[in-house]
Order: structure tokens, then sequence, then C-alpha cells
């Protein structure tokens, strides 16, 4: 069985410009995450969605991130403009609602310059 | 609202020797605990979880833990360390909507 794919697994770019990051979750997972994890710390929650729908997005810097999935399938999360602060590794997981379990995609590697 | 805490931001063994990796959790609900194993530029990887079943908890790779209401901890151990347990460890909990926070993580390092 195919992992959670996620692409690109680095990008250096710099300040002010836009990136986004893709992913592709497990066949028949319903539930997609998008984790933001700083150098040292533990993920931390930006979006959920079940099924094409954003179901907590609290946690969403709306003012410079977007996400999208469509056809709740894909996802994708932009970032416009990019900063300083935004260096980190975005996680993206997928699961089945109600399982409790999340796999875990390797991750984008972002470099804000 | 849940969170969890993990003792230790660094723990190092000597390869087999006991590893013990100490979380304590907080939340408002019966929880859901899980551990997660990171290897250098990989995901996270579930090792085990508690879902109000059994308290003590067998996982991949000969890890268990052990689920202690009246510590509130969720420590994970294993008998034997090996080489290759070497990685990043994290401790999440979750009140089971699939809301799930994760601790700041604790570096292992495994010393022939």
């Amino acid at each position: 069985e195919a992992g959670v794919v996620q692409s690109p697994r680095y990008k250096i770019i710099e300040k002010k410009q836009p990136v986004a990051f893709w992913c592709n979750p497990i066949s028949g997972h319903n539930t997609l995450y998008w984790y933001l994890q700083n150098l040292g710390q533990g993920p931390e929650l930006l979006i959920r969605y079940e099924n094409e729908e954003a179901v907590d997005d609290s946690q969403l810097p709306k003012d410079r991130f977007s996400a999208e999935r469509l056809k709740g399938v894909d996802s994708t999360l932009k970032i416009q403009p990019a900063e300083l602060g935004d260096s980190a590794v975005y996680l993206c997981a997928s699961g089945v609602e109600g399982t409790y379990e999340q796999y875990f995609g390797p991750g984008t590697r972002l470099t804000v310059t | 609202a849940q969170s969890v805490t993990q003792l230790g931001s660094h723990v190092s063994v000597s390869e087999g020797a006991l590893v013990l990796l100490r979380c304590n959790y907080s939340s408002s609900v019966p929880p859901y605990l899980f551990w997660y194993v990171q290897y250098p530029n990989q995901g996270l990887q579930l090792l085990l979880k508690y879902t109000s079943a059994a308290t003590l908890v067998k996982g991949i790779n000969g890890f268990e833990a052990e689920f202690k209401k009246s510590e509130t901890s969720f420590h994970l151990t294993k008998p034997s360390a090996h080489m290759s347990d070497a990685a990043e460890y994290f401790c999440a909990v979750s009140k089971g909507s699939n809301d799930m926070r994760f601790g700041a993580g604790t570096r292992l390092t495994v010393k022939p």
C-alpha cells in the first residue's frame, strides 16, 4: 500500500515569494491533516479536512496561508507571501475518521531566505 | 483542552540498556494516547496507541507503554535498546475527535 505522498521534499525561496505544497493521502482515507513542525518541536495542526470540508482551520494563519482539498482527495497548502518565520517542515497526514490513527508523509522542508 | 509534556528533550542510553521515555498528559475527558517515532528526514510513524482497552499497550519494534490514570502518565519503554532505535519520539493525546496534540519530542541516542 502506498503511503502519504508529499512534494516537493525540499523548497528554498526568498521572502515575500509564494510557495505551494502538495499532498496525496493514502487511498480511502477521508481525513487529511496539514501540520507545521518547527525544529526541535512536535507537529502543530494547521488544518484538518474530513472529505473536502475543512472542519478545523482555527490554527491556520489565514492572512497568508490557504489550503484546499478538491474532490476530497489531494490537497494543496499555499503560503503567500512567505516570511522568514515560515521556515519549517510541513507535514501532511491522512486517516480514517473514527480510527484515531494518522499516517504521515515525509514532509516538505521549507527554507525562506 | 488536552496536552502532553515529555520529560527530557534528550535521552541517551547504551546499546542493550533499558529505554524509558516519559510522557504525562492533561485531558478533561478520557484520553486516547499515542507514541510516534520520527527518523531523520522522515514523517512520523505510529509505534503504539491506547484507546481505553488494556492499560499495557504493546507496539512495534519491541516498545510498550503503560497507561496510568492515577499518575496521568503514558511512559514508553523497551527492555533492550538497539542502535536502530535512535530517533525522535513524540507522545500525543487526543480526545477522540481526531484532534491530536503532540509533545515537544524526546531525542533518543543509543551508544555502542
